[in-house]
């Protein structure tokens, strides 16, 4: 079975930290995905990389920036944590480009205070 | 971006009754997936549909892509309290990219 794994179920950081959130797959999945998840806008994409060290903007990358520097390691940092990035971050794999199945990871609910 | 439309964002039935929830694109869709997401949970795989007019089922689940692949539909005959959990679907248009757009979601509550 694919196992997309996150570094921290939980995290509390204050205003103006950086932040790194941590996301692993294990199946050698060429593309992997950042969203977040708020309540009642659904799932929105930040950033996704579809190789390593190649990355793409997704459709709310403002405040965040990637680094995929092995293909089996995605991370999301935010530069300057902010309150209104408080948020659930899921991260996601897929082999390939599609059609194929994204796997996502159990999320970090994420809390800037 | 593209959009991805679904509604209803929020279903409340009783245990038996049937649901659907439905997907609608602003562009034609080279295909469509459907996710599940059980509360607390991260979305999971259901269904891809690839050809227009497809239909799909799973047990009591009945997937369906239109014929102009702009929309599409997932049918629950009888829930069951095991059904609750927000339904996602997930397009991708030809020109999209490597990305999928996926809808808000519709949250299914099953009561007894």
């Amino acid at each position: 079975d694919v196992k997309v794994t996150q570094s921290s179920r939980y995290l509390v950081k204050r205003t103006g930290e950086k932040v790194f959130l941590e996301c692993v797959q294990d199946m050698d999945h060429e593309n992997m995905f950042w969203y977040r998840q708020d309540p009642g806008l659904g799932l929105r994409l930040i950033y996704f990389s579809y190789d390593v060290k190649m990355k793409e903007k997704g459709d709310i990358p403002e405040g965040y920036s990637v680094s995929r520097e092995k293909k089996e390691r995605f991370s999301l940092i935010l530069e300057s944590a902010s309150t209104n990035q408080t948020s659930m971050y899921l991260c996601a794999s897929r082999i390939g480009t599609s059609p194929h199945e994204q796997y996502f990871g159990p999320g970090t609910r994420l809390t800037v205070t | 971006g593209q959009q991805v439309m679904q509604i209803p964002q929020y279903q409340h039935v009783q245990e038996g009754e049937d649901f659907t929830t439905y997907c609608n694109s602003s562009t034609t869709l080279s295909n469509i997936q459907w996710y599940k997401q059980r509360p607390g949970g991260h979305p999971v795989f259901l269904i891809q549909l690839v050809k227009s007019g497809e239909v799909k089922k799973q047990k009591r689940l009945t997937f369906q892509f239109g014929e102009a692949k702009k929309n599409s539909s997932l049918h629950i005959t009888a829930t069951q309290t095991t059904d609750v959990g927000t339904y996602f679907c997930a397009g991708r248009s030809g020109n999209s990219g490597y990305a999928l757009n996926f809808g808000k979601g519709t949250s299914l509550l099953v009561t007894p």
